[in-house]
């Protein structure tokens, strides 16, 4: 399979614990883009990556958010401390570069008790 | 906040007919990006249609783009039980970040 991959599917965690997610892009690709879908909504952008380069970061993503994509291969996105409303689809996506389609991975479910 | 709006907000047919959702949007865009997402699951894209183009075919797919109206549609022929899903379309503003509406429910029965 040469699509988006995400890891872990689905997260379950308690309240004020720390998770992180990864997401592996389509190998061509050096744009890779995070976005949170709440129920009912469309997906809402969080950040996104050329290469290992971070170049922008939603107000939606707080303090207690992290993104790497250290070699500007896979990334990984941590959230501490987590919360009740941190509770959403994690979806991740990657694309050629601006302007072009951008695929989408099958996302990590997280689940904050 | 979001910047498209899908019309309708869910659609009910039978198997065969055809299916058509409107998207709006407010601002100049670069292109215009849709999907289809089966419930709980990722999002699949279907079609990319840029500022500069009018219309796009993929299979039973048909999109068209009307920037004076700041309006999309798309339209899926001879609908199948297995179109069943949500459909989003998704806007990129020239800052690459997608924008999405949020979504049309679309049912197709057997």
């Amino acid at each position: 399979d040469t699509g988006v991959s995400q890891n872990p599917r689905h997260k379950i965690t308690k309240r004020g614990q720390n998770v992180t997610f990864r997401c592996d892009p389509i190998s061509e690709h050096n744009r890779l883009y995070w976005y949170r879908q709440t129920l009912g909504q469309g997906p809402e952008f969080l950040t996104y990556f050329q290469n290992e380069a971070q170049l922008e970061k939603s107000r939606l993503l707080s303090d207690r958010f992290s993104a790497e994509r250290p070699k500007g291969s896979f990334s990984t996105l941590e959230i501490q401390r987590t919360e009740q409303g941190d509770s959403a689809m994690y979806l991740c996506a990657s694309s050629l570069g601006p302007g072009n389609e951008q695929f989408f991975g099958p996302g990590t479910r997280l689940t904050v008790l | 906040s979001q910047q498209g709006e899908e019309d309708p907000q869910a659609l009910s047919i039978q198997e065969g007919e055809n299916a058509t959702m409107n998207c709006s949007y407010k601002t100049s865009i670069n292109n215009l990006q849709w999907y289809r997402q089966n419930s709980g699951r990722g999002l699949v894209h279907l079609i990319l249609i840029r500022s500069n183009e009018r219309e796009k075919h993929s299979g039973r797919l048909r999109v068209t783009l009307d920037t004076s109206k700041k309006s999309s549609s798309l339209l899926i022929t001879a609908s199948r039980a297995a179109d069943t899903a949500s459909y989003f379309c998704a806007t990129d503003l020239n800052t690459d970040k997608l924008i999405f509406g949020t979504g049309t429910r679309l049912q197709v029965f057997p």
